[in-house]
């Protein structure tokens, strides 16, 4: 079965602490991305990455951080520094090519107190 | 100015009617434009990409483009309660391909 994982699907965290978001793609996709959705409202992008151990910040980069050693792999790291880290995180895909279709994966919903 | 505008919703719509939801977009040099489905509490789902001006049809789902007037829409037929749900338009950005803008969605409720 082909698709997008992430995991956990629900994370609790107390403020200050980091926190790694797990995102595995077995697509054979050379793109990924991070996005954060709050709520009521759309996906704000975070990092992508269109290949191997090479990515570029998105709109909200502040406070993440990012790793692409692997293809199939894109962890995302939510730091003390992220002031509103309380959020639902989704990571996405795509061939790199003429059209950049996304697909995504479950998402994970970080809570932090 | 946002760049990519739909109306928040949220739209009600009989059970059989067509629903219509509509998206404007600022980037006069997207080529791609992309229809997703987010049931609440779960990840956007793609169901329809358009890429030329015109129509574009994939069983119930028509999507429309119209360049000239920065416009692309998403009409659904004989309506359904499944398709209740929020529906995100994704745009393509010029300067950055494999970026894509998503609007805020629009809330559909199929009232039966």
């Amino acid at each position: 079965d082909g698709g997008i994982t992430q995991s956990p699907k629900y994370l609790f965290r107390k403020e200050g602490q980091n926190v790694t978001l797990s995102c595995e793609q077995n697509l054979n996709h050379d793109a990924m991305y991070w996005y954060r959705q709050d709520p009521g409202q759309g996906l704000r992008l975070i990092y992508y990455s269109q290949i191997v151990n090479d990515f570029q910040k998105g709109d909200i980069a502040e406070g993440y951080s990012v790793s692409r050693e692997k293809k199939e792999s894109f962890p995302l790291t939510v730091t003390s520094a992220q002031k509103n880290p309380t959020a639902f995180y989704l990571c996405a895909s795509s061939i790199n090519g003429e059209y950049y279709e996304q697909y995504f994966g479950p998402g994970t919903r970080l809570t932090v107190t | 100015q946002k760049e990519v505008e739909q109306n928040s919703g949220p739209l009600s719509v009989p059970e059989g009617a067509i629903a219509s939801l509509n998206c404007t977009y600022s980037d006069r040099g997207s080529q791609s434009f992309f229809w997703y489905r987010q049931y609440s509490g779960k990840s956007p789902e793609l169901i329809m990409s358009i890429y030329s001006n015109g129509d574009k049809e994939d069983g119930r789902f028509t999507a429309q483009l119209n360049k000239a007037s920065q416009y692309v829409s998403l009409l659904i037929r004989d309506s359904q309660p499944s398709d209740s749900a929020t529906y995100l338009c994704a745009v393509t950005q010029y300067s950055s391909a494999s970026k894509i803008i998503f609007g805020s969605g629009t809330r559909l409720s199929i009232r039966p």
